[in-house]
């Protein structure tokens, strides 16, 4: 199975900071089948990108997501107080499906 | 908009039968794909497996054994009976549809603790 890394386990920032989350995948995540999702406590997860790079409906632009093969990455340009919460990668393109321990990003 | 929520005993016993129910509101569930996801207290979130809308299912190799997935479209409901549990196995579980293999839309979970 793949086995996905993400970092770094925490992020410390301030509203208004750009924050760039890692996904590494012990190997090529077939067709870019990754996404991220957004979970915040007592809150259902809310997916976020797909594809990669493709937001989901009604996700603001300052997420985005990038990379390919074995190396992934969530950006939000500009930090919202909304956007502090726990993120995970997760790949689809291969059985079993697999997920990221998560990057908590709290505010500093 | 789909809200799906998650039903069942919060604890259950040791070597029993683990058994959840999601509950989809908002819309018909036809045409998708079912699926349960796990997260144990400190540890990562863990695929439990899917159901299509064909009633294929697949399972986490790990778990295969004793997974049961099944779905009852007339009731938008969806259920997961996992056997033989552990107290490794006490976690939050989540019931997640989407119109493939990526499960869209979550619930918000519901904690089972197996516990003599």
């Amino acid at each position: 199975e793949i086995v996905l890394t993400q970092s770094p386990g925490t992020l410390s920032l301030s509203p208004g900071e750009r924050a760039t989350l890692s996904c590494r995948a012990s190997q090529s995540v077939r067709s870019s089948y990754l996404a991220w999702y957004q979970r915040k406590p007592g809150q259902a997860p809310r997916i976020l990108i797909y594809g990669a790079s493709s937001r989901a409906t009604g996700i603001p632009d300052r997420f985005s997501g990038s990379g390919s093969g074995t190396d992934f990455t969530l950006t939000i340009s500009r930090l919202e107080p909304e956007d502090f919460a726990v993120y995970y990668c997760q790949q689809y393109g291969s059985s079993p499906l697999t997920f990221g321990g998560g990057t908590k990003v709290e505010i500093k | 908009q789909v809200q799906l929520q998650e039903s069942g005993p919060g604890l259950v016993k040791p070597s029993e039968t683990l058994s959840l129910t999601c509950t989809v509101s908002g819309g018909a569930i036809s045409n998708y794909y079912w699926t349960w996801i796990r997260q144990p207290p400190g540890k990562r979130l863990e695929w439990i497996g899917n159901i299509d809308y064909t009633g294929s299912t697949n399972y986490n190799p790990s778990l295969k054994s004793r997974v049961t997935i099944s779905v009852d479209t007339s009731k938008n409901q969806f259920s997961l009976k996992l056997g033989s549990v552990t107290a490794a196995e006490t976690a939050v579980y989540y019931c997640a549809i989407g119109a493939g293999w990526l499960p869209d839309y979550w619930g918000q979970g519901t904690l089972v603790t197996v516990s003599s």
